[in-house]
């Protein structure tokens, strides 16, 4: 079974760090690209960030590019995002996502629980 | 690229047909999903690339659109349909989603 957890969610006052984590399982980790997904709760999903299975080519949405850092560590089946710098609009319930190619496009196939930062002094 | 959703929400009743427009702010071939999320829950791929189906979604939805302008169909709409859903280019990077269709029940 395909399971991915995130964690590392936390209250943390402007300015500060928090590190994400999202464990997976039921899967090749090495295989497939991953994302990060933000949503504040009652709107939309806002895609974050992008690796690839080999650690390379990370992509950020605007919002966050130089504050924020996606990685991996496939020995360790786990996903990162390092959010440094934060801001209260960075308050949000961080999804962790799998891609999946399939026929010549990629879709975000399984997702995590999610787990909530709150940005707040 | 920017993504747009009409409408923002619609109330209909079971055994509708639903229909959601997405429009992207330049062309992203067919690079367009779907997704259905309901409250509290991660969101569920429906549809990739256009109109391919997730396995495991039911036929009663389809997708639709090239280039700039998409279409997500709900045929026959279920109580389990009640959700809010975004469509997303996967064109190029960042991959923005629409804004959303919350779909509710009339």
């Amino acid at each position: 079974e395909v399971q991915l957890v995130e964690s590392g969610g936390d209250l943390v006052q402007p300015g500060g760090s928090l590190r994400l984590s999202c464990a997976v399982s039921g899967f090749t980790f090495s295989r497939y690209w991953m994302h990060w997904v933000r949503q504040v709760p009652g709107k939309g999903l806002v895609w974050v960030s992008r690796i690839k299975n080999d650690g390379s080519s990370p992509s950020y949405a605007d919002s966050v590019e130089g504050r924020f850092t996606i990685s991996r560590d496939n020995a360790k089946n786990t996903l990162y995002l390092q959010m440094n710098s934060l801001k209260v609009e960075d308050t949000a319930v961080y999804y962790c996502a799998r891609a999946t190619y399939s026929s010549g496009w990629y879709m975000s196939d399984y997702w995590g629980q999610g787990t909530l930062v709150t940005v707040s002094s | 690229i920017q993504m747009t959703q009409s409408p923002s929400s619609l109330s209909a009743s079971e055994g509708d047909r639903v229909t959601v427009t997405c429009r992207a702010s330049q062309t992203i071939s067919t690079y367009l999903n779907w997704y259905q999320q309901k409250p509290g829950k991660a969101p569920k791929v429906l549809i990739y690339g256009v109109s391919s189906l997730q396995s495991g979604v039911p036929s009663r939805f389809s997708g639709s659109g090239s280039g700039t302008d998409f279409t997500l169909t709900i045929n026959n709409l279920q109580p389990e349909d009640f959700a809010t859903y975004y469509c997303q280019q996967t064109y190029s990077t960042p991959f923005t989603f629409g804004p959303g269709t919350k779909v509710d029940i009339k």
